[in-house]
């Protein structure tokens, strides 16, 4: 089955750290650029962060840079996301969800259920 | 970056009747080297994943019921569900990905009037 598990989320304290994974399965990973997309509670979709399938590339958005990270490890299907210096806006469910193949200019055709991550002292 | 903005940010239709979601960009997103619009429409229910309807502005994702159509260029688009069924209550979102600061409208609640 295709399909995006994500993992990782819970509470955490403000300055904390935290790393999310998103398990693939049910196709090919490694030709695939994947992202991370967001929503706060009561909240629209927030894009946070993308990675080109051949890891050469990352983008981030602004409100993250310097605190988190995207990477992947194609040989385990897997995508990661290191998370620090958390905030009580960083709240929301993390989805993971796939790109294209082409390059990584793609609308997002897959996505996982999501992982809550709830920051609070 | 570029700025998505949806109208209304909430509407009621009956069902089988007309539903028309507008969606408009700070920049064209249309790419003169392939003359596609790079604007994609997701459909998020309460409890489940996003799910992708509609890329390029108007073509159909797999699976999705013909009732849900895109269009436009450049600027301006619109979703249209032709005929509102239960199961389309939802927030639909707009997003472009023609820069790699990838933006979403606000979205748009669907209810049954």
């Amino acid at each position: 089955e295709v399909q995006l598990v994500e993992s990782g989320g819970g509470p955490v304290k403000p300055g904390g750290s935290l790393r999310l994974s998103c398990a693939a399965s049910g196709f090919a990973f490694g030709s695939y650029s994947m992202n991370w997309v967001r929503q706060a509670p009561g909240k629209g979709l927030e894009w946070v962060a993308s990675i080109s399938s051949d890891t050469l590339h990352t983008y981030h958005v602004d409100s993250v840079k310097g605190r988190f990270t995207i990477s992947r490890d194609n040989a385990k299907n897997s995508l990661y996301l290191q998370m620090s210096s958390l905030r009580a806006e960083d709240t929301a469910v993390y989805y993971c969800a796939r790109g294209g193949t082409i390059d990584v200019y793609w609308y997002f055709d897959l996505w996982g259920r999501g992982t809550l991550v709830t920051v609070s002292s | 970056d570029v700025v998505m903005t949806q109208s209304p940010d909430s509407l009621a239709v009956s069902l089988g009747e007309r539903a028309t979601i507008n969606c408009r960009s700070s920049r064209s997103l249309l790419y003169s080297s392939n003359n596609k619009n790079y604007l994609a429409w997701y459909q998020h229910k309460p409890g489940q994943p996003p799910k992708l309807l509609i890329y390029w502005a108007s073509t159909r994702e797999s699976g999705v019921p013909d009732r849900f159509s895109g269009s436009g260029s450049g600027t301006d688009f619109t979703l249209t569900i032709s005929s509102l069924q239960a199961e389309d209550v939802a927030v639909y979102y707009c997003q472009q990905y023609y820069t790699t600061h990838w933006t979403f409208g606000q979205g748009t609640k669907v209810e049954i009037k």
